[in-house]
């Protein structure tokens, strides 16, 4: 799987939108990437994934850049309930070797300001 | 939490002792893993199981030994535990959407074990 590389610690305040970058420069034509986060004492919650377009669920967006060796992770509305630790993971798809394991790095401990 | 639980939550024992700790979900997923989770190396992939019956080591698998009889459970076992197999313990599931598909992992609330 790539490597990624994300920013150790960022701050946000209460309502605004949260960016978190993700850097997967050597990321290949059939990984994907992966958003989860860790609540302190709580166990990893998956939040998006994605291979090429820009994706939206009911927690997130996930934007891709063209040339897929970097992302964002977008909370649209932070709450103090968003501080976590954010995990921007890449990994491939089943015909590949290494798909059933996830590898976390150190992630971005994301702080929501009140 | 997708129907995952992990038992015990909590547990002390000694070195040198058996330990084993459970993971039951009832998602009917096919895919089961236990990852431990330490200060400073994040979470790492210890064994996993793709089926009854079929398991495969993780990244740090020396130490631990894993059985599934069934599908709803997954057993991780520290035949004599250490010291440095004191750590935080989470249980995974997963189910394949299709060949040449990726699909997310869902976890347990973890099981804290501390090995003296």
């Amino acid at each position: 799987d790539a490597k990624t590389t994300q920013p150790t610690s960022m701050d946000c305040a209460e309502g605004r939108a949260a960016n978190l970058p993700c850097n997967h420069s050597t990321i290949s034509g059939n990984e994907y990437v992966y958003w989860y986060r860790q609540i302190h004492s709580q166990g990893p919650q998956y939040i998006i994934h994605g291979l090429k377009n820009n994706e939206t669920n009911e927690m997130a967006s996930l934007i891709i850049t063209e040339d897929r060796k970097s992302s964002t992770l977008i909370l649209p509305h932070a709450t103090l309930r968003d501080t976590a630790v954010y995990y921007c993971i890449v990994r491939g798809s089943i015909s590949s070797g290494s798909a059933r394991q996830l590898t976390f790095g150190s992630g971005t401990q994301l702080t929501v300001l009140p | 939490d997708a129907g995952i639980t992990q038992s015990p939550r909590h547990k002390v024992t000694e070195t040198g002792t058996p330990v084993t700790l459970r993971c039951h979900q009832t998602e009917n997923h096919r895919y089961m893993y236990w990852y431990r989770q330490d200060p400073g190396h994040g979470l790492r992939l210890i064994h996993y199981s793709y089926g009854v019956k079929d398991t495969d080591k993780g990244e740090v698998s020396d130490g631990y030994s894993v059985s599934r009889s069934k599908t709803e459970d997954f057993l991780l076992t520290l035949e004599s535990a250490t010291s440095s197999q004191t750590s935080v313990y989470f249980c995974a599931i997963s189910e394949p959407a299709g060949q040449g598909v990726s699909y997310e992992q869902y976890f347990g609330p973890g099981t804290r074990l501390t090995v003296t």
